[in-house]
């Protein structure tokens, strides 16, 4: 099975600073089809996950373009370009290139 | 408007059943795989297992840790994805949520969630 790492596992940062959270996989995430199944949540406190970004750079609908993914093979960024209180909650890694599609640990955003 | 809504949690002792329903609306049900996610009071997501459409078979997998006890099914005139849990274990404990999965032939990624039904297995 695939494991996703998540660095660091928490984070306090002042509105208007940016931000990043790293994602490593155990294996390589790059499909013979040519993309890359590399995916990030958000949990916002007491809300179902919402995705965020999808083949590693791709924002979904409605997601601010200060969020960002980057990355290939094995190692994946999510930056925000500047923070904003409503950006609080857990952000997760996922892979689905294998099954089981597996999550990382989850990363805690807090603001100062 | 995509809207997914989970029904069916409660408390239920160790070893019994429990069947949760999602009622989707806002999409052409039949198009898309659905999935479950799960999350044990306080921790992270856990991928429990998905059905495919059925123009790719209707199949279905599962998790390690749920195969052979979980079932996922569809009824696609009515909308709704299932999730029969059999020999529950305290361990299954979670928030469950059913998602629309945009994966044809394999499980792909969830890009939208219901807001989650609580199972809590304990004697």
């Amino acid at each position: 099975d695939i494991v996703m790492t998540q660095t660091p596992l928490s984070l306090s940062v002042t509105p208007g600073q940016p931000a990043s959270i790293s994602c490593k996989s155990s294996q390589s995430l790059l499909h013979s089809d040519g993309k890359t199944y590399l995916y990030w949540y958000l949990q916002k406190p007491g809300q179902s996950p919402q995705l965020l970004i999808y083949e590693v750079s791709n924002r979904f609908s409605g997601v601010p373009d200060r969020f960002s993914g980057s990355g290939s093979g094995t190692d994946f960024t999510l930056k925000i370009s500047r923070v904003e209180a409503e950006d609080v909650g857990v952000y997760y890694c996922m892979q689905s290139i294998q099954l089981p599609l597996a999550f990382g640990q989850g990363t805690k955003l807090e603001i100062k | 408007e995509v809207q997914l809504v989970e029904s069916g949690g409660g408390l239920v002792q160790p070893g019994r059943s429990l069947r949760l329903s999602c009622t989707a609306s806002g999409f052409t049900f039949g198009d898309y795989a659905m999935s479950w996610v799960r999350q044990a009071p306080g921790k992270g997501l856990e991928w429990v297992g998905f059905i495919r459409s059925k123009a790719y078979g209707g199949t279905t997998e599962y998790a390690a840790s749920v195969k052979g006890r979980f079932t996922i099914s569809r009824d696609d005139s009515k909308s709704i994805a299932y999730l029969q849990m059999n020999s529950l274990k305290t361990e299954d404990t979670a928030v469950y949520y059913c998602t629309r999965d945009p994966g044809y032939s394999s499980s792909s990624h969830f890009d939208y969630w219901g807001q989650g039904t609580l199972v809590t297995v304990s004697s």
